[in-house]
């Protein structure tokens, strides 16, 4: 069945690395997604990656993705006040349709 | 090019009355989805339409509907509105031709009182 799971909270401070981490169960998944979302806005698309990768880099985005532990990370490189935000991963299994994590709340802190 | 539009912004209903929200996609783009997102629920899939044809659908009850018009804008409506409807909701679109990039607009806050 379709699952993803994220924990609910990352505090780093401004400069370093946060790594954002999610969880899926279905291994049918054909693309994986990473979006932000900021206070009172939509969401808007960070990256994705196709089930057949391992790893997508995009400036200071990387996305690792392991297929085996049905893991999926988010790396923000030089993290900066304006990456504070909540972020989803999603999977998609069939065409269009997106089952969305419960989000991480990134805090950067000075 | 223009992004996803989605309007009201802001919509304030009583329990038992129906709503319609719209959404315009991104020029040339022929699918449009639409989710729920509630702090309780999170974000949920409610269907998706292409080319005015619905392809998906969510677990939702029946008094949540949509359509897809031959420009690709898409109206979703919620008849006999509950308290629980009160919520974000977003409308996403995608070309629709191999692409699965899923670009989302702003979203329509309605609030049922």
């Amino acid at each position: 069945g379709e699952d993803v799971e994220q924990s609910l909270f990352l505090s780093v401070r401004e400069g370093d690395s946060s790594v954002i981490n999610c969880t899926y169960t279905d291994s049918s998944s054909t693309y994986l997604y990473w979006y932000k979302q900021e206070p009172g806005a939509g969401l808007q698309l960070l990256t994705y990656i196709f089930s057949n990768m391992d790893m997508k880099q995009d400036q200071r985005l990387t996305v690792l993705l392991n297929k085996k532990d049905k893991h999926l990370s988010l790396r923000i490189a030089d993290t900066q006040t304006g990456d504070s935000a909540i972020y989803f991963c999603a999977e998609s299994i069939l065409g269009n349709k997106l089952t969305f994590g419960t989000g991480t709340q990134l805090k950067v802190e000075l | 090019k223009a992004g996803v539009t989605q309007t009201p912004r802001y919509l304030i209903k009583t329990r038992g009355q129906q709503v319609t929200l719209s959404c315009s996609p991104i020029s040339g783009h022929r699918s449009v989805s639409w989710y729920q997102q509630t702090p309780g629920q999170g974000l949920q899939f409610l269907f998706e339409y292409f080319s005015e044809t619905q392809r998906n659908k969510g677990n939702f009850p029946g008094r949540f509907s949509g359509r897809q018009f031959s420009n690709s804008r898409s109206e979703m409506n919620v008849s006999t509105l509950e308290l629980g409807d009160s919520a974000l909701y977003l409308c996403a679109s995608t070309s629709g031709g191999g692409s699965y990039e899923q670009y989302f607009g702003p979203g329509t806050r309605l609030t049922v009182t």
